[in-house]
């Protein structure tokens, strides 16, 4: 069983849809995060959670939605995305904020068309 | 926040080569650790190194915190590490932010 697993690893989808992103962590960790990795970009920073909460909100669009509704999970839900959102999505998790390694899921790679 | 840096942007060796990669950051850190993406988008880890120097078969890294950077090196390189290496820091603000990789090539 892999420490963090991301599905769906491909999704495909119209600007009108409504789809989610799911994580989960096998490792204990407190602290999750999702990344956003456009092509050519390094990646950018989405969301952080610590213990459930919120703790890090990178100026994104409300049309991304995180939910962390315990320690082992988190998703991102997405509506009336764009183009431009097209990317591959990377969730991780550490032991807690600051401390010890980030280990990350497999990525969900995301086209809108 | 804090900046990182990496040199270079894109190496093409051929295999059996020897290689170093740089990570320069701006700030003191906490956490710093070293990835390889592969070609299917994966973020591996290859080191948790704050300070010091690790070994990992052909690979080591070191880090030198009172001077801002680390170093990852790579011995007798095979087409299998061929993908992205990225650096990640995180320091008082515990948020960690990636360079913008190295980008290898490895060719038989």
């Amino acid at each position: 069983e892999t420490g963090v697993t991301q599905t769906p690893r491909h999704l495909v989808m119209g600007m009108t849809n409504k789809k989610s992103l799911k994580c989960e962590q096998h490792l204990g960790h407190n602290a999750m995060y999702w990344y956003k990795q456009s092509a050519k970009k390094p990646l950018e920073l989405m969301f952080v959670y610590s213990l459930e909460e919120r703790v890090e909100n990178n100026s994104v669009p409300s049309r991304f939605s995180p939910e962390c509704p315990n320690s082992s999970h988190l998703f991102l839900h997405l509506h009336t995305l764009q183009p431009e959102d097209s990317a591959l999505y990377l969730c991780a998790s550490s032991q807690a904020l600051n401390t010890g390694e980030l280990f990350f899921g497999e990525g969900s790679r995301l086209t809108v068309l | 926040g804090i900046q990182v840096e990496q040199s270079p942007p894109d190496l093409i060796l051929q295999e059996g080569a020897n290689s170093t990669l740089r990570c320069n950051f701006s700030d003191s850190v906490n956490n710093l650790q070293w990835f390889h993406q592969n070609p299917w988008g994966q973020l591996i880890n290859l080191f948790y190194i704050p300070s010091g120097t690790k070994q990992n078969g052909r690979l080591s890294a070191t880090t030198v915190a009172t001077e801002r950077y680390s170093l990852l090196y790579i011995s007798s390189s095979q087409t299998t590490d061929s993908g992205v290496y990225f650096c990640a820091v995180a320091g008082g603000s515990y948020i960690p932010t990636f360079g913008r990789g190295t980008s290898l090539i490895v060719h038989p």
